[in-house]
């Protein structure tokens, strides 16, 4: 069946350092690839998303970048900050409902 | 609070008994999705419900699960016969209607406990 890999599964970086998340998918039809933050004990929440018709998007700190013919996508966030501190979850959607989710990366950031 | 809510937020109960969970979407969203996530892994999709429609169901674990939504409203999720196995936070999640993407939105989850 699909599925979706995430790598790595847990991250540390010195605060100030950047953080990259790949994740890969197998799906050929997915054409809409969000990223969601998790704190502990807190629901998923939304942080930057990308259409398939787009390369990069990139939204002040955190960027994602997709290459639909690898079917890779990633998430790149820069001077890193304490409160990135979280799990990050990658998906990818075909569809109305087909979501699968990554299996997260735990990201620490050391002050 | 506009958002995604759901009741309870934490659930303990004996093996063998049934449980029912309750979701209230945002209002103006007519999609509404059920998610099991247990720990260290992403959320996985169990069935997806379009106004009243239960329009995907067969990613629901077993038998024992069932979901509704009788007025498009609020959802609810049951687990029958309940099994250790099925510990586990449940998500339910919204989103508005349309054509295009839109962002799906998560509520708060229910931990479920079976002892």
């Amino acid at each position: 069946g699909e599925n979706v890999e995430q790598h790595p599964s847990t991250l540390s970086v010195q605060e100030g350092d950047s953080a990259v998340i790949k994740c890969t998918y197998s799906d050929s039809a997915s054409n809409y690839f969000p990223w969601y933050k998790q704190e502990l004990g807190k629901r998923p929440q939304l942080i930057i998303d990308i259409r398939s018709n787009v390369g990069e998007k990139k939204d002040q700190r955190i960027a994602v970048t997709l290459n639909k013919t690898a079917k890779h996508f990633s998430l790149h966030i820069t001077e890193t900050q304490p409160e990135d501190s979280a799990v990050y979850f990658c998906a990818a959607i075909s569809g109305t409902y087909k979501y699968i989710f990554g299996t997260g990366t735990r990201l620490k950031v050391l002050a | 609070d506009t958002g995604v809510s759901q009741d309870p937020r934490h659930k303990i109960t004996k093996r063998g008994q049934n449980v029912t969970f309750r979701c209230d979407p945002i209002s103006e969203h007519n999609r509404l999705y059920w998610y099991r996530q247990t720990l260290g892994q992403g959320p996985e999709f169990l069935t997806y419900f379009q106004n009243e429609a239960q329009l995907e169901k067969s990613r629901l674990l077993s038998d024992r699960f069932s979901a509704e939504r009788p007025k498009g409203s609020f959802s609810t999720l049951e687990i029958q016969r309940t099994e250790q196995g099925d510990s586990a936070m449940y998500l339910c999640a919204s989103r508005a209607p349309g054509t295009g993407i839109s962002e799906q939105f998560f509520g708060p989850g229910t931990r479920l406990t079976v002892l």
